[in-house]
């Protein structure tokens, strides 16, 4: 089946500082990549869509200068918190579609955990 | 995307049957629907999508009467590890082409 990985699971980082999530479609390509975060007891929050080869499309209320996503290859996306604060401490889940005709189901991945000091 | 409603919360014991009703009374004649389980710190996982009457896959089944307006998600026998929470999402049945819309979710706990 369609298997999306996430790197790292889970980072610590002091405040002020910048963290890279990856997010990787194993064995398919991905030409659309979904980020969300998600905070305690709470549904999972769309930030931006990522599409291969462009710009991604921020949902209302998201910075696109502190959540910046790259999207460089039909297999990757990363997502990097700039100048991160407490208040980004969150889970972060990428989502991506392995694609066809019939049925496009998308497909998440386990998710990064980050803890700003 | 319609709007769905679940329960907040089911609880239930190992061995038994588990039934998840979802409403979407606004679903769209070309809106599929769509379940996904989470469990705590991980990314939701595909359980099951349908568009009217039964699906059936190794996992649940899924029910969805002719007026469409709701649809229940049917666990047999379940067990501990089937704690967790569930999403249902209605819209188009190519989800990997759009972003989705996480509703409450059901939380299931299931006790010995």
């Amino acid at each position: 089946g369609a298997v999306v990985s996430q790197h790292p699971s889970r980072v610590i980082c002091k405040s002020g500082t910048s963290v890279k999530i990856e997010c990787r479609s194993l064995d398919f390509q991905a030409t659309t990549m979904f980020w969300y975060r998600q905070f305690p007891k709470k549904s999972l929050m769309l930030m931006a869509t990522s599409n291969e080869g462009s710009k991604a499309t921020y949902e209302q209320g998201v910075e696109k200068d502190k959540f910046l996503i790259n999207h460089a290859s039909l297999t990757l996306s990363t997502l990097t918190v700039t100048s991160a604060h407490p208040e980004d401490s969150s889970f972060y889940i990428c989502s991506a579609s392995s694609g066809g005709p019939d049925t496009d189901t998308q497909y998440f991945g386990p998710g990064t955990r980050l803890t700003v000091l | 995307l319609a709007k769905t409603t679940q329960p907040i919360s089911m609880d239930s014991y190992e061995g038994q049957e588990v039934n998840i009703t979802c409403s979407h009374n606004n679903i769209a004649t070309n809106d599929y629907i769509t379940w996904y389980q989470q469990f705590p710190s991980q990314g939701p996982r595909f359980i099951i999508q349908g568009y009217k009457t039964k699906v059936t896959n190794e996992v649940a089944s899924l029910f969805i009467p002719a007026d469409r307006k709701s649809s229940t998600l049917s666990l047999p026998r379940v067990s501990l590890s089937d704690t967790a929470v569930y999403y249902c999402l209605v819209g188009d049945r190519y989800t990997g082409r759009r972003a989705l819309t996480f509703g409450s979710g059901t939380r299931l706990q299931v006790q010995p």
